[in-house]
């Protein structure tokens, strides 16, 4: 079946312009991440979304990152007035249930690049 | 807060030969763990996982991975690596109270004929 997908793959833009990524999580997975991954370093937690709201949004580094989830299967992650220190890979990934337990499958990413 | 420690960022091998990466955890309280692989161009990939049980954990590809709770490790072993082996490994916990998961900065493995 079909695994988790991310678009675009890549995404390259101006500073101070406004982005966003979208995530199609696998089918019937209620359970949606967020997670950045810089340069060197392992994947970062963003926001989780359990159906249509986001569980934990502990991970967003600030107030310019923003994720929506309105019909608890695509997602959109928002990123107004981009800066340069934001250029990482963006990863989703969707899990069955969301438990602890619960094996969390990847998509490919979205690399970002703020110019 | 929980933190993963992976101790080698490369870790180069030849062929056939042994391999161990070894990753390190901040807390032994409740903890869930996992393995993932990280191949050139693709997503991250489910290696292996701990829940409870059997200290001594079977994944894909040949891996294994043992936790030992003592020293808080849980580092991924395979007996005879191949070319294709050659990916970036993380690994990473389950943070308790919540269910993000914590990652170590990963371990590149190169592996050379």
């Amino acid at each position: 079946g079909a695994g988790v997908s991310q678009t675009p793959s890549n995404k390259v833009t101006e500073k101070g312009k406004y982005v966003e990524l979208r995530c199609d999580p696998i089918s019937g997975h209620t359970a949606l991440y967020w997670y950045r991954q810089s340069l060197g370093q392992g994947p970062e937690f963003l926001i989780y979304f359990q159906g249509t709201g986001a569980a934990d949004d502990s991970g967003l580094p600030n107030d310019r990152f923003f994720a929506v989830r309105p019909e608890g299967s695509v997602s959109t992650l928002k990123i107004q007035r981009t800066e340069r220190g934001d250029s990482a890979v963006y990863l989703c990934a969707s899990s069955l249930d969301g438990g602890r337990t619960d094996t969390q499958y990847f998509g490919p990413g979205t690399r970002l690049t703020v110019l | 807060a929980q933190s993963v420690t992976q101790l080698d960022s490369q870790v180069p091998v030849f062929e056939e030969a042994p391999v161990e990466l070894r990753c390190n955890y901040s807390s032994s309280v409740s903890v869930y763990l996992f393995w993932y692989v990280q191949y050139p161009n693709q997503g991250l990939q489910l290696l292996l996982k701990y829940l409870s049980g059997s200290t001594l954990v079977k994944g894909i590809n040949g891996f294994e991975a043992e936790f030992n709770k003592s020293q808080t490790s849980f580092h991924l072993r395979k007996p005879s690596v191949h070319i294709s082996d050659t990916a970036e490994y993380f690994c990473a916990v389950s943070d308790r109270g919540t269910d993000k998961l914590i990652f170590g900065t990963g371990t590149r493995l190169q592996v050379f004929p």
